[in-house]
């Protein structure tokens, strides 16, 4: 248990739907990255938040939203969704504003769009 | 441009042979290179994070090298076991962004 708890872990809905993932970070990690993975692709950054706040801004879809709560656990919003949304989701947190050292990953959503 | 290429895409060894993925970056200024572990459908896994100053770094019988000045980094797997199938990445940071490789992905056959 890499102490990232994302959930659910497996999600299946239909076209034009919209959906929302959570992320718990590891115990006392203030950033929350969310990623992208298509079936035999790399990671694609999406958004990182830190301590509530936006920090970075990837390749986000405009269909796709998050945030961080209070507590710190973060939320991915993916709306009118389409077939080539169907990814595996994943979330990591690290202590400081950067990933420069501490940087961990939870075990991901995988999201099946029909 | 800042980018990370990793090669083979994709390598079938043996159970018990000795394997060396390459990863070449052009990430600068360079803060650390890691190594990730992902299993089929998992999250990434951190095997070593290395600096700057860092040649080698070990975990169990993953060896990860580091020329700096070459922009070249190595993953060494001895001794090759069937739960080392997976894919590996390679990961550079710089500043505060992290440059994603596209991953090897490593089969090994009993």
């Amino acid at each position: 248990d890499s102490g990232v708890t994302q959930t659910p872990k497996h999600l299946i809905t239909a076209t034009g739907q919209r959906v929302t993932l959570r992320c718990s970070p590891r115990s006392g990690d203030l950033s929350v990255y969310w990623y992208q993975q298509s079936l035999d692709q790399g990671l694609q950054f999406l958004i990182q938040y830190y301590n509530g706040e936006e920090r970075a801004k990837g390749n986000i879809l405009e269909r796709f939203s998050a945030q961080q709560f209070p507590d710190l656990h973060s939320e991915l919003n993916l709306s009118s969704l389409e077939l080539g949304d169907s990814a595996l989701y994943f979330c990591a947190s690290s202590v400081e504003g950067g990933p420069l050292w501490g940087y961990t990953f939870g075990s991901g959503t995988r999201l099946t769009v029909v | 441009k800042n980018q990370v290429e990793q090669s083979p895409q994709s390598l079938i060894i043996l159970e018990g042979k000795n394997c060396t993925l390459q990863c070449n970056y052009t990430v600068s200024p360079f803060s650390n290179l890691r190594w990730y572990k992902q299993d089929t459908g998992r999250g990434p896994v951190s095997l070593t994070i290395m600096t700057f100053s860092e040649n080698t770094k070990s975990n169990g019988r993953y060896t990860a090298t580091l020329d700096a000045d070459t922009k070249q980094s190595s993953l060494h797997i001895t001794a090759s076991q069937l739960s080392d199938s997976a894919s590996y990445i390679c990961v550079v940071s710089y500043t505060d962004k992290l440059i994603f490789g596209t991953g090897t992905r490593l089969q090994v056959f009993p």
